[in-house]
């Protein structure tokens, strides 16, 4: 079965600083792997993801992730951060082949201080 | 194009009550599943319908059931509601598993 372990429940930091997200994960199959993220009141905006193609993915608003199947990791990175970016994040993976299912971190709640 | 619509945007029901929620998505699509969101429990996948037929299910009682119809809209359904229910329920659809997928702004769900 497919997990996701997001360590850091809440993660702060200050404008203009890298952001680090981390994601690990578990699967069974070579996985697809995914970043979401999720603003007050709204639904989950699709982010990044990996799909067995590049093991670093660039997605929107200037976030990136690795994919290091040694690690079992897939960690979101951003190398400045800005105001706009406080909001929760959420890891999430599928087994590829099987359709939708995706099985989610409990997320991070990122926070930037000016 | 238009994004994934759900409605409606909040809905109050009394315990035992039932109660339909909807969800219209990307045009082109033709997956669409549903999660069921809580402080306590996260992100829970509910099931996920393919041309009108289901094609994965989660962990959920079968007071949850869900449909889709010939042009990929999508309804779920909770009978006898209990206060446990109360939750964003997000629908999201999907081109292609490979895609990820487009989720709307949820159904928020209180069970008094």
């Amino acid at each position: 079965a497919q997990s996701v372990t997001q360590l850091g429940s809440h993660v702060s930091v200050s404008e203009g600083a890298l952001v680090l997200l981390r994601c690990n994960y578990s699967s069974s199959v070579p996985p697809y792997l995914f970043w979401y993220v999720q603003y007050p009141n709204q639904g989950l905006q699709l982010l990044l993801k990996y799909t067995s193609a590049a093991t670093l993915v660039k997605g929107i608003n200037g976030f990136e992730a690795e994919f290091k199947k040694s690690e079992t990791s897939f960690h979101l990175t951003k190398p400045s951060a800005h105001m706009s970016d406080a909001a929760e994040y959420f890891c999430a993976v599928a087994k590829g082949g099987y359709g939708n299912k995706l099985v989610f971190g409990a997320g991070t709640i990122l926070r930037v201080k000016s | 194009k238009a994004g994934v619509t759900q409605t409606p945007r909040y809905l109050i029901k009394t315990r035992g009550q039932q109660v339909t929620l909807s969800c219209s998505p990307i045009s082109g699509h033709r997956s669409v599943s549903w999660y069921q969101q809580t402080p306590g429990q996260g992100l829970q996948f509910l099931f996920e319908y393919f041309s009108e037929t289901q094609r994965n299910k989660g962990n959920f009682p079968g007071r949850f059931s869900g449909r889709q119809f010939s042009n990929s809209r999508s309804e779920m359904n909770v009978s006898t509601l209990e206060l446990g229910d109360s939750a964003l329920y997000l629908c999201a659809s999907s081109l292609a598993e490979r895609e990820g997928l487009h989720f709307g702004n949820g159904t928020r769900l209180t069970v008094t």
